[in-house]
């Protein structure tokens, strides 16, 4: 089945500056792409998704890149702030939008 | 945009107890909806796909005889937990996609349900 792996695992920064989070995946069926962003205690919000035709998707200060030959993709935040500290998952799919499988999570703090 | 509501948000039941967690999808209709698992800290695992007047399909190492799952129409999936006990404590998460979106709407998740067997 597919495999998807994130790194980091916790990444701390300063307001204002990037975040990159990585995520790569092992299924070169794999079609669709989203990022979740999960807050303590709550559910799991979309935040981004990107699919397989499309290198590069952004709204407004958060972008997705994805690398079909290399099988990986990545979340940028840009000027963060400290409403963005969460926890972000990757995830991708292989069966249309349907059954996701989750990357282990990266634990996003932004410090003002 | 889409809704799947969850309840109940939290319970805590006796080890040995049955609980019943329910999901529903509010404004729109799911043939299929989705129940993860994710403990403290960790990422969201599948534990099985709810299908809509047949049998549910669950993933590798899920007791489909301890997750009872029910589909009983296009808005609403059950999951029962039997005979719960301690290591059954998790937050649990339901999800489905808006299927009048042919394949363009995106997973929406129920708020979870953080379980407590004592």
């Amino acid at each position: 089945g597919e495999n998807v792996e994130q790194h980091p695992s916790t990444l701390s920064v300063q307001e204002g500056d990037s975040a990159v989070i990585k995520c790569t995946y092992s299924d070169s069926a794999s079609n669709y792409f989203p990022w979740y962003k999960q807050e303590l205690g709550k559910r799991p919000q979309l935040i981004i998704d990107i699919r397989s035709n499309v290198g590069e998707k952004k709204d407004q200060r958060i972008a997705v890149t994805l690398n079909k030959t290399a099988k990986h993709f990545s979340l940028h935040i840009t000027e963060t702030q400290p409403e963005d500290s969460a926890v972000y998952f990757c995830a991708a799919s292989i069966r249309g939008y349907s059954t996701l499988t989750f990357g282990k999570g990266t634990m996003l703090l932004v410090s003002p | 945009g889409a809704v799947v509501s969850q309840h109940p948000s939290w319970v805590i039941c006796k080890s040995g107890t049955s609980v019943k967690i329910e999901c529903r999808s509010l404004d729109f209709q799911a043939t299929t909806m989705f129940w993860y698992r994710q403990f403290p800290k960790q990422s969201l695992m599948l534990m099985a796909t709810s299908n809509e007047g047949s049998k549910a399909t669950y993933e590798q190492g899920v007791e489909k005889d301890k997750f009872l799952i029910n589909h009983a129409s296009l808005t609403l999936s059950t999951l029962t937990v039997t005979s719960a006990h301690p290591e059954d404590s998790s937050f649990y998460i339901c999800s489905a996609r808006d299927e009048a979106g042919h394949g363009n709407s995106p997973l929406h998740f129920g708020n979870g349900t953080r379980l407590t067997v004592t």
